[in-house]
């Protein structure tokens, strides 16, 4: 069964500051993943996914991940964190298309960005 | 366009009632899911059905039962409420039961059992 591991409970960083959130699956195959934002009472919003082809994938709000088989690493990426990016970050992985279950979530990572 | 709603946003129980938790998805998809989302631990799947008339448990299905009762509508029941079922309970849709499939979600039902 596939799992993920979100290493970062809470980090803070400076408005304008880059941002990376650490994100490592175990799945036997090539995994479909994901990286899911969840506002203050809201539900979960999709920021990206990977599904197979160039390993830099580009997201909605300026965000970006980079898988890395080698890690089994799906880290997220953003060059200059906004006040608005304050948020819970979930990376989540899916089987194949065989697959009869849904997606496995991390259990986040909770940004908080400093003026 | 309302994509995924749920009833009610918020509820208090007493240990032993019981309660259902409504969702309905007007995207004509496939397949819908019910996760619960406590701290520390990211969202757990309770049940899940890959199509209309069908429905499976997921990780955490003690305590909970389901009913598809059409293609748009996924319901989760509570037949006797217990304080560890205190959570946020996250209704959620696809066009089908595939791993690489986006998932809209609900804005979820906070959930307290005193």
């Amino acid at each position: 069964a596939q799992s993920v591991t979100q290493p970062d409970i809470h980090i803070t960083v400076s408005e304008g500051a880059s941002l990376e959130l650490r994100c490592n699956y175990s799945y036997g195959a090539t995994p479909y993943l994901f990286w899911y934002v969840q506002s203050p009472g809201q539900g979960l919003q999709l920021l990206l996914k990977y599904f197979s082809g160039d390993t830099l994938v580009q997201g909605i709000k300026g965000f970006e991940a980079e898988f890395k088989r080698s890690q089994s690493s799906f880290n997220l990426r953003k060059p200059s964190v906004h006040w608005s990016d304050a948020a819970e970050y979930f990376c989540a992985v899916g089987e194949g298309d065989t697959g009869r279950r849904a997606l496995t979530f991390g259990s986040g990572t909770r940004l908080q960005v400093q003026p | 366009n309302a994509g995924v709603t749920q009833t009610p946003k918020f509820q208090v129980l007493k240990t032993g009632q019981s309660m259902t938790l409504q969702c309905a998805q007007d995207m004509n998809h496939n397949s819908m899911y019910w996760y619960r989302q406590d701290p520390g631990m990211g969202l757990r799947l309770i049940y899940y059905s890959a199509s209309e008339g069908t429905t499976d448990k997921g990780e955490v299905p003690n305590g909970y039962n389901v009913s598809r009762l059409n293609k748009r509508e996924f319901s989760l029941r509570l037949e006797s409420a217990a304080p560890s079922q205190t959570s946020v309970y996250f209704c959620a849709s696809t066009r089908h039961q595939k791993g690489g499939e986006k998932l809209f979600f609900g804005s979820g039902t906070q959930l307290s059992v005193l």
